[in-house]
């Protein structure tokens, strides 16, 4: 079974600066797909910026970047230029696809990010 | 993003009562999926559901639950008969082919 662990708990940064999240993951898959996906104050899940393995440029979504390192099995989420509105929940999920061909996602367990004024 | 719907935003029932929560998924997608939220924790999948058959469920995902997508309509989860540890946030998120999963708002169910 695949998954997902994501260590920090809690990070919190000044505004207008750059931020790291951490995603390390299991699969025994040789192509997979990860995502990062964020839930707002409200309870919205917001899907961010997805990485797939075969693709060797790391991400790119606005002000959302991954830094994406196949060997650590490592897929980190950099917010740059932060705002208070990225205050949220974070969370990192891998696709996970069985051989019926129905997929899923298994989530981290998230990372709660707050921006300080 | 795309968007997905969901009905009701909240739902307060008694134990033992049947529930029924309603997705709308966006409209060109095949692939539907819930998912179970307890007190912001971890998102935990429940089932999927392609070409009007499920196509993997979680152990979560209990004798007691059913989906379905009757003639293109809402995708509904059913919880019959509910109990206290159903209590949870679902979503409901739907993909096309290989695609990323969109999520709902989510559905507060509070059984007492």
């Amino acid at each position: 079974a695949q998954k997902v662990t994501q260590t920090q708990t809690s990070i919190s940064v000044m505004e207008k600066t750059t931020v790291t999240m951490d995603c390390v993951y299991e699969t025994r898959d040789s192509s997979y797909f990860l995502f990062w996906y964020k839930q707002t104050a409200s309870g919205e899940i917001v899907f961010l910026i997805r990485q797939d393995s075969y693709k060797k440029e790391n991400a790119t979504e606005g002000h959302y970047s991954l830094n994406f390192q196949k060997p650590k099995s490592s897929i980190g989420l950099i917010i740059t230029a932060t705002q208070i509105e990225d205050s949220a929940v974070y969370f990192c999920a891998m696709r996970d696809r069985n051989t019926e061909g129905a997929d899923r996602l298994t989530f981290g367990k998230g990372t709660q990010l707050i921006i300080q004024p | 993003g795309p968007k997905v719907l969901q009905i009701p935003s909240h739902q307060i029932i008694d134990m033992g009562q049947m529930v029924t929560l309603n997705c709308d998924p966006v409209s060109n997608h095949l692939y539907f999926y819930w998912y179970k939220q307890i007190l912001g924790q971890q998102m935990e999948f429940l089932v999927n559901f392609y070409n009007g058959k499920v196509m993997e469920k979680s152990k979560l995902f209990k004798d007691q639950f059913s989906v379905e997508r009757p003639d293109g309509s809402y995708f509904t989860l059913k919880i019959q008969p509910t109990a206290l540890e159903d209590s949870a946030v679902y979503f409901c998120a739907s993909s096309s082919y290989w695609g990323t999963q969109y999520f709902g708002p989510g559905t507060r169910l509070l059984v007492l």
